[in-house]
């Protein structure tokens, strides 16, 4: 079965510090992985996404790795701000499996930043 | 470049009333198309995918339904809502073979 796990689940830092949310899946095989930032109410807005051939991404201070020998992939906050504050969903597209739409979600990682 | 409008952002409704929300995408031709619930503190839950004009895929039964009267319009009814129809929804696009969905703002929807 297709699955998709986030850690940690949530997770308090300092502004100003960095921080690594992890992503590991099984999907198989795989297509390509999202990583996407979702403000509290509002519908999740795409940060990355890789393909099996790309390791690392950039997106401003955001920073996404994909390992797809190991199935993980993570994604680095570098002097995270206070808007930083939300919920990141790591999602993987396979050619089979997943859900209908071929996707499986993770269920995120709540970030809060603090003052 | 591709935009998504999703409306309302935020409805109130009686229990036993009926439901309409609408999604349109512009930039775009021939999209998929969903809606997606989320419920708080779990991932998100595909209702339905579509392909094209009148084709409509659920994927769990439910007291929903959902139409696509145009390439690019998506909407999501219900005739009579229950408590449990609460939570938010969210519309998507993707281009076809599976892309990964670009996702509308959401609705909050909260049946009393």
């Amino acid at each position: 079965k297709n699955q998709v796990e986030q850690s940690p689940q949530s997770l308090i830092i300092l502004e100003g510090k960095n921080c690594t949310l992890q992503c590991n899946y099984t999907v198989s095989p795989f297509s390509n992985l999202r990583w996407y930032k979702q403000d509290t109410g509002r519908g999740p807005v795409s940060l990355t996404i890789m393909t099996f051939s790309e390791n690392t991404k950039s997106n401003g201070r955001y920073t996404a790795t994909l390992d797809a020998d190991t199935k993980q992939s993570s994604l680095h906050i570098t002097a995270s701000q206070l808007s930083d504050s939300a919920s990141y969903i790591c999602v993987v597209s396979g050619y089979s499996g997943g859900g209908a739409d071929g996707l499986t979600f993770g269920k995120g990682t709540h970030l809060i930043i603090q003052p | 470049s591709q935009t998504i409008h999703q409306w309302p952002a935020t409805l109130v409704q009686p229990v036993g009333s009926p439901l309409s929300l609408e999604c349109t995408v512009e930039g775009t031709s021939n999209p998929n198309l969903y809606w997606y619930r989320q419920a708080a503190g779990r991932g998100l839950q595909l209702l339905f995918y579509s392909v094209g004009i009148g084709q409509i895929s659920s994927e769990v039964p439910q007291n929903l339904s959902a139409s696509r009267p145009q390439d690019r319009q998506f909407i999501l009814s219900s005739k009579k809502l229950l408590l449990s129809d609460s939570g938010f929804y969210l519309c998507a696009w993707s281009l076809r073979d599976r892309g990964l969905p670009f996702f509308g703002q959401g609705t909050r929807l909260t049946v009393v």
